[in-house]
């Protein structure tokens, strides 16, 4: 089945720190995944595709296909990117996108 | 220039009511999708369409749910007979080309729907 998960609804960090937001997929193809960010009253929209290897606002994401995972990373987190991130799954053929539950990420000053 | 847009923003019904959800995509995108948003939850899909035709409808979730694209452009989402677990943020995306998972989607701002 093709499924995507995001284990943490709620990711609280300090400005400067790190940050991890964890995405783990299950597909039996070869995967092509996203990384959507939503800031507050705005609308859904692209941060990065992992076929780009792209690096949008400081973040990162690799995709590591022995561990299924998609990560979504930057070293110094600012309060700007306080929002609600989803990874999502490009199901293929059926042209669609499967999203995980998301994270919400705060960052405190 | 403008980006997808939905109307209404917001809309509250009872229950049993029938509703309408209109999204006016991105000038020239060939493909449209719906997602439905449930609280806490990521977007589900519901529908594609690539043109006028939908191509994969598999994420209705019932027959009270229908969506149409008459030109090309504007889709109606249509939903009879409204339950409260209807309630939820109605997503509209349009993207310029059929394999457009490559591309991304441009989403719209969505339409709340409260069914009481």
């Amino acid at each position: 089945a093709q499924r995507v998960t995001q284990p943490e609804k709620l990711l609280s960090v300090f400005k400067g720190a790190p940050v991890e937001l964890k995405c783990n997929y299950s597909y039996s193809g070869s995967p092509e995944l996203f990384w959507y960010v939503q800031y507050s009253r705005q609308r859904l929209q692209l941060l990065l595709r992992h076929i780009s290897r792209e690096s949008i606002k400081g973040f990162t994401a690799d995709l590591n296909k022995g561990e299924t995972s998609f990560h979504l990373k930057k070293p110094f987190a600012q309060e700007e990117d306080s929002a609600m991130y989803y990874c999502a799954l490009f199901s293929g053929g059926y042209n669609k996108l499967i999203f995980g539950a998301g994270t919400r990420l705060a960052v405190h000053p | 220039g403008a980006g997808v847009s939905q109307t209404p923003s917001n809309k509250v019904t009872e229950k049993g009511k029938y509703v309408e959800l209109r999204c006016d995509p991105i000038s020239g995108h060939t493909a449209l999708y719906w997602y439905r948003q449930s609280l806490g939850q990521g977007p589900e899909f519901l529908i594609y369409f690539q043109g006028t035709g939908a191509a994969d409808d598999s994420g209705l979730p019932n027959d009270r749910f229908f969506a149409v694209r008459p030109e090309g452009s504007v889709s109606t989402l249509k939903i009879q007979r409204t339950e409260r677990g209807d309630s939820a943020v109605y997503l509209c995306a349009s993207s310029p080309m059929e394999a457009s998972g490559r591309v991304g989607k441009f989403f719209g701002p969505g339409t709340r729907l409260t069914v009481l």
